[in-house]
């Protein structure tokens, strides 16, 4: 089956504790991008992918690090984490720029 | 900057009836145009994309139309049930935005049986 993978669903941490976020898709798919959405502000992009190794900044990406070192997946690094970064993430891909853009189930994260 | 807007933000219908959810984008310069569906505690799931050389698309009880000039976008679902109870968001691509979608705020649907 297609889909957007991302782990872990859940995850509470206290500020300051590094952690990684992963996404995988299985559709071969050269765009990758991470989103997060709070009440109010709506969904905005984090970081974007074109391909392996290359990334570059959407919105709103002070305080996270990503890489893309395969294909597959895109994960998203907070060396940091702040209670600012308490919000719900997404990971998307496409086949490429201007395609149908196909979200995973989204990892809800808590920073204490 | 590409603003969206959605209205209304909650709508609330009896089963059956047919219904109208209005986008309207303030750069009219847009590459695409996507409507997606999220339910409470999950992921945003793909409905119809449309492309900016495109008027409308359907997909079964769903219709989207796109108005580029005016900035407006509507998806219409015919015959609506129960199970089409979802927040509704659109989101639009601007050229050389780096693949980023621009989301409005969502509108959220309840249909009543």
């Amino acid at each position: 089956e297609a889909q957007v993978t991302q782990n872990p669903r859940y995850l509470i941490t206290v500020t300051g504790k590094k952690l990684t976020v992963t996404c995988s898709q299985n559709m071969n798919h050269e765009y990758m991008s991470w989103y997060r959405q709070d009440p109010g502000l709506g969904l905005r992009q984090i970081y974007y992918s074109m391909n392996v190794e290359v990334t570059d900044k959407g919105d709103v990406p002070e305080g996270y690090k990503v890489s893309r070192k395969e294909k597959r997946n895109f994960p998203l690094i907070l060396e940091s984490p702040s209670p600012n970064q308490t919000s719900l993430y997404f990971c998307a891909s496409s086949v490429g720029f201007g395609y149908e853009q196909y979200f995973g189930p989204g990892t809800r994260l808590t920073v204490t | 900057k590409q603003e969206v807007t959605q209205i209304p933000a909650a709508l609330s219908v009896p089963e059956g009836e047919n219904l109208v959810l209005n986008c309207s984008f303030t750069d009219s310069a847009i590459y695409n145009l996507q409507w997606f569906r999220q339910d409470p505690g999950k992921g945003l799931t793909s409905l119809l994309l449309i492309q900016s050389s495109q008027r409308e698309q359907t997909s079964g009880r769903l219709n989207a139309s796109l108005d580029k000039s005016s900035g407006r976008s509507t998806l219409y679902i015919a015959a609506s049930q129960p199970g089409d109870s979802a927040t509704y968001l659109c989101a639009v691509l601007t050229p050389n935005a780096g693949n980023m979608l621009t989301f409005g705020g969502g509108t959220r649907l309840m249909v009543k049986p």
